[in-house]
């Protein structure tokens, strides 16, 4: 059974980039059967998709934020990383890696983790 | 791109009791829907995609219904660990993939 863990600073100032890497156990981020993605949600509001990676170079990132996105994987380290540049507070969120399959369903999440965007 | 509205945004209801939670469709979407449940403090959990299939493990009690553009999502019998908040999803046109704005199952 596939696992994600997110990690990466909990706390980024404004105008400044937000980084995060996931690590995956149990599945490898070279496989082309998944997209391995990022899905965010802001204190107590919904979900929002932000963009996925697959077979290693392909991207696809949600066009209101694609000026500011790069997904990127490691295969040597088995993980996936995103990087979200110019933030501001409405970026603060809960960060969550997960994997979709070919369908678009989601079908595994990491536990997420908090980013709070304040100087 | 297609935009997923789901009601009522709170359902108050007790254990035991019969829960509809509804999921409409800007577009027909056949029937590449999902649905999510959420607890507090924790990611979402698939329970059914393609509108009717139940993910594994989920219990028999959670079916979902629906096509093209009207879905539903029905808990039988509620139990406790039911309360939670529930997202419609939609792979139709993906990417990018799209959540409704959630419904809150709560306590009555």
């Amino acid at each position: 059974q596939v696992q994600l863990q997110e990690s990466g600073p909990g706390l980024v100032k404004p105008s400044e980039t937000l980084s995060l890497t996931c690590i995956v156990s149990g599945g490898s981020v070279s496989t082309g059967s998944y997209y391995w993605s990022w899905i965010r949600q802001p204190p107590g509001k919904g979900l929002e998709w932000i963009g996925y990676i697959y077979y290693s170079v392909n991207t696809n990132y949600s066009p209101s934020l694609r000026s500011r996105v790069t997904i990127s994987v490691d295969t040597s380290k088995n993980q996936f990383s995103l990087k979200l540049s110019s933030v501001t507070a409405a970026d603060t969120a809960v960060y969550y890696c997960v994997r979709v399959l070919s369908g678009g369903v989601v079908d595994s999440w990491g536990q997420g983790t908090l980013v709070t965007v304040s100087s | 791109e297609i935009v997923l509205t789901q009601s009522p945004a709170t359902l108050s209801l007790s254990p035991g009791e019969r829960a509809t939670l509804s999921c409409r469709a800007s577009q027909s979407i056949s029937t590449y829907l999902a649905w999510y449940q959420q607890k507090p403090g924790q990611a979402p959990r698939l329970l059914i995609f393609d509108a009717s299939n139940r993910a594994t493990g989920i219990p028999a009690r959670f079916s979902g219904s629906g096509s093209g553009t009207d879905f539903t999502l029905t808990i039988s019998s509620l139990e406790p660990e039911d309360f939670a908040v529930y997202y419609c999803q939609q792979r139709s046109n993906w990417p990018p993939i799209t959540f409704g704005q959630g419904t809150r199952l709560e306590i009555k």
